[in-house]
């Protein structure tokens, strides 16, 4: 399975942009890059994803090195409830589960 | 659309005993997924169902089963819980695309299962 490698802990402040960053050196050309995130309590959440191109959503956006062999989510103005984990997790067609790393944990201050 | 829902949310079982635990997919969605969350290992796939078939499996014991109804919910159990089962359940339905690697999955809040 190709492995994501992302920075344990982040931090940010309120109503500042925050770039995570995730490498992924190893990805195949027809994986897929999806972020999901988990808020305190909560089960994971579906944000973003994409292939090649950078992606928006109304969530962030999705920055895509030309190579595919990193990726940086961006969340344009950071609030308290973006204060989660985030996992960059790469899928291809083969498997439906999720293989989650152990996350960035972004903590967001006021 | 109502979300995925997952019953119960808590649970206390004492080590031996067999526990199971429900999920309600998103409707129309026809693949179920279950994952554990503990602080050590994190987030664990334990099994897939798509149409009542189990797809793929996680690498749990034998302890740890699921099944899944014609109506998508579906079941899991774990019989003859170790303490080592403590955990937050997940469970994900997605819509199961021809294409996988877009597929979406939404998760439920889950159960938390403590074993004394």
């Amino acid at each position: 399975d190709a492995k994501t490698t992302q920075p344990n802990s982040m931090e940010s402040n309120e109503e500042e942009p925050v770039h995570l960053p995730c490498n992924h050196s190893t990805i195949s050309g027809t994986d897929y890059i999806h972020w999901y995130r988990q808020l305190p309590s909560q089960g994971p959440e579906y944000v973003i994803h994409g292939l090649t191109s950078n992606v928006n959503n109304r969530m962030a956006s999705l920055a895509i090195a030309e190579d595919r062999k990193s990726s940086t989510l961006i969340l344009h103005r950071a609030t308290l409830r973006d204060a989660a984990v985030y996992y960059c997790i790469l899928r291809d067609g083969s498997q439906g589960n999720l293989i989650f790393g152990k996350g960035t944990k972004l903590s967001v201050k006021p | 659309k109502a979300g995925v829902t997952q019953t119960p949310r808590y649970l206390i079982k004492t080590r031996g005993q067999q526990v199971t635990l429900s999920c309600s997919p998103i409707s129309g969605h026809r693949s179920v997924s279950w994952y554990q969350q503990t602080p050590g290992q994190g987030l664990q796939f334990l099994f897939e169902y798509f149409s009542e078939t189990q797809r793929n499996k996680g690498n749990f014991p034998g302890r740890f089963s699921g099944r899944q109804f014609s109506n998508s919910r579906s079941e899991m159990n774990v019989s003859t819980l170790e303490l080592g089962d403590s955990a937050l359940y997940l469970c994900a339905s997605s819509l199961q695309l021809r294409d996988r690697s877009t597929d979406t999955q939404y998760f439920g809040p889950g159960t938390r299962l403590t074993v004394l």
